[in-house]
């Protein structure tokens, strides 16, 4: 089993649409949760990083973290076709910086 | 952008063969991290160096080596290459910030190609 689990989609969606992006994990002592875009062909874009638990919001994008059920989540609001890529999350036990352990990822497609 | 380079952006090899991948980090940064990402599948973290010594690895075996030089560059070696080594390998410069989180910027790549 491995320590952080993402469903691979892909996920379509309409343009406009709401988008919710989640990720399981094993090991309790994980604190810095971040989620990454990554386009086809480029390296992954941090997106969002939240520190322990609740939420984080920043524009369009909303993070939720749930320590207690080991589940973290994005949500994206008013999808947009230029959303289309590839959502990591990606979890650290010390430092976001420091030795990430991603999950598999999820393509994205949001349809004009 | 986010200022970090790699170079190749691709290459093909055969099995045995060694490899060497290079890396700019963003200006500042004096933290290196290496990913290996295969094809559908999420980075693995390989290494990370901090000021020219390594203070991090994953679960890769020795033939994976790194350098990070004075300006902060970095190098990946891969020796006696397999196919299984095939893959996007990242590169990623962060700069430590105490009591705080770094951000990790990623290069766009090296795809690796093994045959």
């Amino acid at each position: 089993q491995k320590e952080v689990e993402q469903d691979p989609g892909p996920l379509s969606v309409p343009e406009g649409a709401i988008v919710s992006l989640n990720c399981t994990y094993s090991n309790s002592a994980f604190q810095y949760f971040m989620w990454y875009r990554q386009y086809s062909r480029k390296g992954p874009e941090l997106l969002m990083y939240t520190y322990s638990s609740g939420n984080k919001e920043d524009g369009r994008f909303t993070a939720q973290v749930d320590k207690s059920s080991k589940y973290i989540s994005l949500f994206i609001r008013d999808s947009q076709p230029s959303d289309s890529a590839t959502y990591l999350c990606a979890m650290s036990t010390n430092n976001a910086g420091n030795m990430l352990t991603f999950g598999g990822g999820t393509r994205l497609m949001v349809k004009p | 952008e986010t200022g970090v380079t790699q170079s190749p952006t691709h290459l093909i090899k055969t099995r045995g063969q060694q490899v060497t991948l290079r890396c700019s980090s963003q200006s500042g940064h004096n933290t290196v991290s290496w990913y290996q990402q295969a094809l559908g599948q999420g980075p693995q973290f390989i290494f990370q160096y901090y000021r020219e010594e390594e203070n991090g690895r994953g679960n890769f075996p020795p033939r994976f080596s790194g350098l990070q030089f004075p300006n902060y560059s970095s190098e990946l070696n891969v020796n006696a290459l397999e196919l299984d080594d095939s893959a996007l390998y990242l590169c990623a410069s962060s700069f430590p910030t105490s009591g705080g989180a770094d951000t990790q910027y990623f290069g766009p790549g090296t795809r690796l190609t093994v045959l």
